[in-house]
């Protein structure tokens, strides 16, 4: 079974940066697994940051940005701000399957 | 805007058949994928299924024994049926889309979420 694998949880102070990852139990994250990435605050729907990597929403604040960073994907959020506070989540596809894993999730604290 | 609203029971009896209906309003249901995840209560996201306009139809190997997806593009619905659930279906369930764009040349950028709704296993 597939599995993959975010940090529990990160703090972070306000206005400054901070990289979650994301994790394949079958290996190296390429661009082939087209990462999504997705914030989550409490009682509410996942909202859609990223996809394919890097690709940002029209609604996707500036601040957040997608890469693949060492084997795994990666989102970063610069200049964080309050209201970033949040669970997020990456998804990725594995094609050969032609299914998706959500990744393990990642509470974000700014404090 | 597009906008998705999922609706079906919120109680199911242990060993019956769970069914959804995901309604997608303010735009048309073809050339996407549509998929289902679920969320139990303080828990992650879980990847349920999808399925194309063409009503082609991929499933989570650890539950595609008990899914089945279909699509009605002249309701512009689309449906889930997850049959014998026990208590561990218990869960929010959510439907969303998946467009293409950017360096998706497929639709693999899952962009709007319906609200969810919650489905509780119990007899």
């Amino acid at each position: 079974q597939t599995v993959v694998t975010q940090e529990p949880s990160l703090t972070v102070s306000p206005g400054g940066t901070v990289t979650l990852t994301c994790a394949s139990s079958t290996g190296a994250v390429t661009s082939g697994y087209y990462p999504n990435w997705f914030q989550q605050k409490p009682g509410q729907a996942p909202r859609a940051l990223i996809y394919s990597t890097s690709n940002k929403h029209s609604w996707t604040p500036a601040r957040f940005s997608g890469s693949l960073l060492g084997g795994k994907a990666a989102l970063t959020l610069s200049g964080v701000q309050p209201e970033d506070e949040a669970e997020y989540y990456c998804l990725l596809y594995y094609g050969g399957a032609q299914s998706y894993v959500f990744g393990t999730g990642t509470k974000v604290t700014v404090l | 805007q597009v906008q998705l609203q999922e609706s079906g029971p919120g109680l199911v009896k242990p060993s019956e058949t769970l069914s959804l209906t995901c309604t997608v309003s303010g735009g048309s249901i073809s050339s996407y994928y549509w998929s289902w995840i679920r969320q139990p209560a303080g828990k992650g996201l879980e990847w349920i299924g999808r399925i194309y306009t063409s009503g082609s139809t991929n499933y989570n190997p650890s539950l595609k024994s008990r899914v089945t997806m279909s699509v009605d593009t002249s309701k512009n619905q689309f449906s889930l049926k997850l049959s014998s659930v026990t208590a561990a279906d218990t869960a929010v369930y959510y439907c969303a889309r998946a467009t293409s764009g950017g360096d998706c040349y497929w639709p693999c950028a899952f962009d709007i979420w319906g609200q969810g709704t919650m489905v509780t296993v119990s007899s």
